[in-house]
């Protein structure tokens, strides 16, 4: 059965940073291109960023571009994306989701606060 | 930026009735490449995921009923509940993935009239 399951949400104040991780299971991790997308509260569904099958190209929404960064260890199985320079417009549930050109498995999502 | 645009924005439909969602891409998510369209469907019930329902604008994907369909072309697509569950009541969401950033529509909520 194909999982992924993220971790490392909370509450961070604004300008602060922090690390989101997924671990996936079920499928050959190291095949497959990874995506984040995120969903403030109450609000639509963002593409953030995704991340080709060896790391090699990664592509990012305008709004996050130069303060976060997509990630991945396939010896781990695991895709990371690590947040700086957080603002009050980041706070949302933020997915993992696996990419093969559309977003076929998602995770349960993790939440991130940006707030004082 | 390819903007999507469903509508409407909320639909009411009777149990059994037929349901359709609109999704306009502001320029052709069509790949003459590999002849395909570049869309997909998801479905987003109260506190979960978003679940895939359609890839490629009609093609289900695995242990999505068959009353879902998808249709379209160029910058038109649709999709159809053939016959209202009461299960199906959700948030739907179209993206087109024919180039980043991979956008979506802003969401259609399908309640029971």
């Amino acid at each position: 059965e194909v999982q992924v399951v993220e971790s490392g949400g909370g509450l961070v104040q604004p300008g602060g940073s922090l690390r989101l991780s997924c671990v996936a299971s079920g499928f050959t991790f190291s095949d497959y291109w990874m995506a984040w997308v995120r969903q403030a509260p109450g609000k639509g569904l963002e593409w953030v960023a995704n991340i080709k099958y060896d790391g090699s190209e990664k592509n990012y929404v305008d709004s996050v571009k130069g303060r976060f960064t997509i990630s991945r260890d396939n010896a781990k199985s695991s895709l990371y994306l690590q947040m700086t320079s957080l603002r009050a417009e980041d706070t949302a549930v933020y997915y993992c989701a696996r990419l093969e050109y559309f977003l076929s498995y998602w995770g349960q999502g993790t939440l991130v606060t940006v707030s004082s | 930026d390819i903007v999507v645009t469903q509508s409407p924005d909320s639909l009411a439909v009777s149990l059994g009735e037929r349901a359709t969602i609109n999704c306009k891409s502001s320029q052709s998510v069509f790949y003459t490449s590999d002849n395909k369209h570049y869309l997909a469907w998801y479905q987003q019930k109260p506190e979960q995921p978003p679940r895939l329902l359609i890839y490629w604008a009609s093609t289900r994907a695995s242990g999505v009923p068959d009353r879902f369909s998808g249709s379209g072309s160029g910058t038109d697509f649709t999709l159809t509940i053939s016959s209202l569950q009461a299960e199906d009541v959700a948030l739907y969401y179209c993206q087109q993935y024919y180039g980043p950033p991979y956008t979506f529509g802003q969401g259609t909520q399908l309640e029971i009239k």
